[in-house]
């Protein structure tokens, strides 16, 4: 069955940068997006951004235009999203989901990667 | 790019029906016909329950249904369970952007 697995928890202090990995496996998609989705603690989902493995393009949030860059290893199908200059308010779960492209939703979600940014 | 708006929580018994309704503009839900739907548990990650407005993925419950009117889509939820108690996100499109609702938690009474 399809599976995004991500990498582990990092603490980080204000002004640095993380790169989380998003391994996909187990899928037959031909094409297909990868998302980036996080989660402040107790608040609600925010999308971020996405990356098309074929061609690398990127498409992102406003918000996040100029801090988050999205790439991927197509020969071992695994992604990374990596956020700079971190603040206090990027402490976040941060989820990868698959979308079959252009179906224009998330039908898998990696297990989340917790962020946290504190001095 | 503001957050689609749902109400912060709804309760029912046991068998009851709920509505979560989620409102956003011409730009996103009422210029596309892709909401989905999101149930979360709590410390676990979202699970796709509703996508194209109305249509279920394999293994999701029929108890489970999505509509939309304008610019307010609404999910459904009958004969309610207790393991539906959870937190529900809408989603929309909004051209090559995504944005999601504010979230609903739902309790089962």
């Amino acid at each position: 069955q399809v599976q995004l697995v991500q990498s582990g928890a990092e603490v980080k202090k204000p002004g640095a940068s993380v790169k989380i990995s998003c391994k996909a496996s187990g899928h037959t998609f031909t094409t297909y997006y990868i998302h980036w989705v996080r989660q402040a603690p107790g608040q609600g989902l925010e999308w971020m951004g996405t990356i098309n493995p074929r061609g690398g393009s990127e498409n992102r949030a406003q918000r996040f235009q100029g801090r988050v860059t999205m790439t991927r290893d197509t020969s071992t199908d695994t992604f990374y999203m990596e956020l700079r200059s971190l603040r206090s308010e990027d402490t976040a779960v941060y989820y990868c989901a698959l979308e079959t492209t252009a179906t224009k939703k998330f039908d898998y979600w990696g297990q989340g990667t917790l962020v946290t940014v504190s001095s | 790019q503001s957050a689609l708006t749902q109400p912060r929580s709804v309760s029912g018994s046991p068998g009851q029906s709920v509505t979560i309704s989620c409102t956003g503009t011409s730009s996103d839900v009422g210029g596309y016909n892709y909401v989905s739907w999101y149930q979360q548990h709590p410390g676990k990650a979202p699970k796709l329950m509703i996508s194209d407005v109305s249509k279920r993925p394999s293994g999701v419950p029929d108890r489970f249904s999505g509509s939309k009117s304008g610019n307010t889509a609404s999910l459904t939820i009958s004969g309610l369970q207790a393991d539906d108690e959870a937190d529900y996100y809408c989603c929309s499109s909004a051209g090559t952007y995504y944005v999601f609702g504010t979230g609903t938690k739902v309790t089962v009474l």
